[in-house]
């Protein structure tokens, strides 16, 4: 089964940029999107389509997609991005979800 | 308004059964690809189930393949959950999300919390 791998964890300083990424094989050749989680509360849709960002999504958050990474990247790195993100594509009918990616801002 | 609102999660015995719910409203219900998504407590997002506009396509992730049946009832605007001979490890949140083109999942719900313990 197809598998997407991101590191557990990436910190990051307040205005920087921070960047997540997302591993699988020939992943660029596949649409690859993100999701930002907070504790107790629903993933919310960051990047789609590898680079789209939906209605109301800050444009400090960018993404890509090549060869066999997705990369998400926050410019500018607020408090309020501190969450948990996930990878996300899709494989033969079905959905794919890398590991996820606790965000530390400090 | 976009709006998914799950019901039916609860406490229930290892090999017990409950059938989840998730009301849609907001957007023609009956042109979208549906999913189910669950999370156990303190872990990661896991892909559960999806059913194509018309109910003639259904998706499963492994670990749950013969045991739960996702269904849909377009009059209603409702997406089903049946998940029979639970076990422990389906304990979690369990969220629909509404399917675009195959790509993304734009909209969540809220969540219902099934827990699997005797």
């Amino acid at each position: 089964s197809y598998e997407l791998t991101q590191p557990p964890s990436v910190s990051v300083s307040p205005g920087q940029t921070a960047s997540i990424t997302c591993s699988g094989d020939k992943l660029g050749d596949k649409y690859a999107c993100w999701y930002q989680q907070k504790p107790g509360q629903s993933p919310v849709l960051v990047i789609y389509q590898d680079t789209r960002r939906p209605s109301g999504i800050p444009e400090r958050f960018s993404g890509s997609n090549s060869g066999n990474t997705a990369t998400l990247t926050i410019s500018g790195t607020q408090a309020m991005d501190e969450a948990d993100y996930y990878c996300q594509a899709w494989d033969s009918s079905t959905v794919v979800f890398g590991g996820g990616t606790k965000l530390t801002v400090l | 308004e976009v709006q998914l609102v799950e019901s039916g999660g609860g406490l229930v015995q290892p090999g017990g059964s409950l059938r989840l719910s998730c009301a849609a409203s907001g957007f023609p219900f009956s042109s979208n690809w549906m999913n189910w998504v669950r999370q156990a407590p303190g872990k990661g997002l896991e892909w559960v189930a999806n059913i194509k506009q018309d109910g003639s396509e259904k998706y499963y992730v492994d670990s749950v393949k013969g045991r739960f049946t996702i269904s849909r009832d377009n009059a209603k605007n409702s997406l089903f959950l049946q998940m029979n001979s639970l076990r422990a490890e389906d304990t979690g949140v369990y969220y629909c999300a509404r399917d675009v083109r195959n790509y993304y999942l734009d909209y969540w719900g809220q969540g219902t919390l099934v827990t699997v313990s005797s």
